[in-house]
């Protein structure tokens, strides 16, 4: 399978624990994007890469997320101590042109 | 900041009558892209628009971009079981590299 993949699918994790999400993007694409997906809403942009660079993130992302990209091609998300309110989806994408293309996702689920 | 809102959020449609979601911006978008997700799937990419009073048409879905290029619609013809999860709208605005997702609006096909 040539898609996005993310690992792990699902993450339960208790309040104030760290935890950290990884995405292989697909390989030839240079941009890939982190997203938060709760039930009823569509994703909630968080960060962008353009090869190993952040080139942007949402202003509604706390200073307990962090993302790195570090050699253009994989990347990983972190949340530090986490709150129950970052229980969601948290879903990865990557592109090459104009269309995204999302991963399965990560469930986390904060207790 | 940028706003997209679609209605309606949800509609139950009987197999072989049509169906209609609309998308509205806040602000001027240089393009809109329309996605699907499936119930427990992620994000699928179907089309991008970008001329002002652009229509692209897919099989038996219509998309059309509005002459100010701040609102945009999906319509199918003739639904079927398969058309079944959410659609949703996502707008770039000028000068950004970043989607802006709609909520999203959850069709529901009944045989």
């Amino acid at each position: 399978d040539t898609g996005v993949s993310q690992d792990p699918r699902h993450k339960i994790t208790k309040r104030g624990q760290n935890v950290t999400f990884r995405c292989d993007p697909i390989s030839e694409h240079n941009r890939l994007y982190w997203y938060r997906q709760t039930l009823g809403q569509g994703p909630e942009f968080l960060t962008y890469f353009q090869n190993e660079a952040q080139l942007e993130k949402s202003r509604l992302l706390s200073d307990r997320f962090s993302a790195e990209r570090p050699k253009g091609s994989f990347s990983t998300l972190e949340i530090q101590r986490t709150e129950q309110g970052d229980s969601a989806m948290y879903l990865c994408a990557s592109s090459g042109g104009n269309e995204q293309y999302f991963g399965p996702g990560t469930r986390l689920t904060v207790t | 900041g940028q706003q997209v809102m679609q209605i309606p959020q949800y509609q139950h449609v009987q197999e072989g009558e049509d169906f209609t979601t609309y998308c509205n911006s806040s602000t001027t978008l240089s393009n809109i892209q329309w996605y699907k997700q499936r119930p427990g799937g992620h994000p699928v990419f179907l089309i991008q628009l970008v001329k002002s009073g652009e229509v692209k048409k897919q099989k038996r879905l219509t998309f059309q971009f509005g002459e100010a290029k701040k609102n945009s619609s999906l319509h199918i013809t003739a639904t079927q079981t398969t058309d079944v999860g959410t659609y949703f709208c996502a707008g770039r605005g000028s000068g950004y590299s970043t989607l802006t997702f709609g909520k999203g609006t959850m069709l529901l096909v009944s045989p």
